[in-house]
């Protein structure tokens, strides 16, 4: 069965602080799919990116980046001089080729101070 | 403007009244599904469907009914709630499965059962 564990529940930094949220998955399929979503304090879910179990490239967008190691089975994101606006929850997800189920970890929640 | 449209967003409930929450989108996607998401726990996913009549359960599918008797709509049935689903309720839809492209998630319904 597949798994998605966020160990940090809760990170508080200060504005313009580096922050990184760690992203653990367990699967046995070779084939697979990892996101993130961010949880505004609105409640909305907003889709961050999807990454296939084939490509390790790193991928940054903006301040936003992502580290995705298959070798430790993680997807980690990093957000860079982090800002107010960042403040939300963050939640990695885990979704295989053969299911239709997206098994989510149970979320970062991240507060970045003024 | 592409979007899933979840109704009630707020709602109080009594144990045992049955209730229908509303779910709609505008993109004509295929897949739609229902999550629930608890402190500590994530998303998990309730109920998932293909498409027109296609349903299956998720991973806590229990207590729920759900019907896909047109494409845009997907509505979430508790025929006898109970305290134990007092939650967050999200519904999502996508072209595909989630693992082909991004899941758009509605704004959510926070149910209270008391």
């Amino acid at each position: 069965a597949q798994k998605v564990t966020q160990a940090q529940t809760e990170i508080s930094v200060v504005e313009k602080e580096d922050v990184t949220l760690d992203c653990v998955y367990e699967t046995r399929d070779t084939t697979y799919y990892l996101f993130w979503y961010k949880q505004p304090p609105s409640g909305e879910l907003v889709f961050l990116i999807r990454r296939n179990s084939f490509d390790e490239q790193n991928e940054i967008s903006g301040r936003y980046s992502w580290n995705f190691q298959k070798s430790t089975s993680s997807f980690n994101f990093t957000i860079t001089a982090s800002q107010v606006v960042d403040s939300a929850v963050y939640f990695c997800a885990l979704s295989l080729y053969n299911n239709n189920d997206m098994r989510f970890g149970a979320g970062t929640r991240l507060t970045v101070k003024p | 403007e592409a979007q899933v449209t979840q109704n009630p967003r707020y709602l109080i409930t009594v144990t045992g009244k049955k209730l229908t929450v509303t779910c709609s989108q505008n993109m004509n996607h295929e897949y739609m599904s229902w999550y629930r998401q608890d402190p500590g726990l994530g998303l998990r996913q309730i109920y998932y469907s293909m498409n027109v009549e296609v349903t299956d359960k998720g991973d806590v599918p229990e207590g729920y009914k759900v019907s896909r008797k047109e494409k845009r709509n997907f509505p979430l049935i508790l025929e006898s709630p109970s305290p134990n689903q007092t939650s967050l309720y999200f519904c999502a839809s996508s072209w595909g499965s989630p693992m082909n492209t991004e899941a758009f998630f509605g704004q959510g319904t926070r149910l209270t059962v008391v």
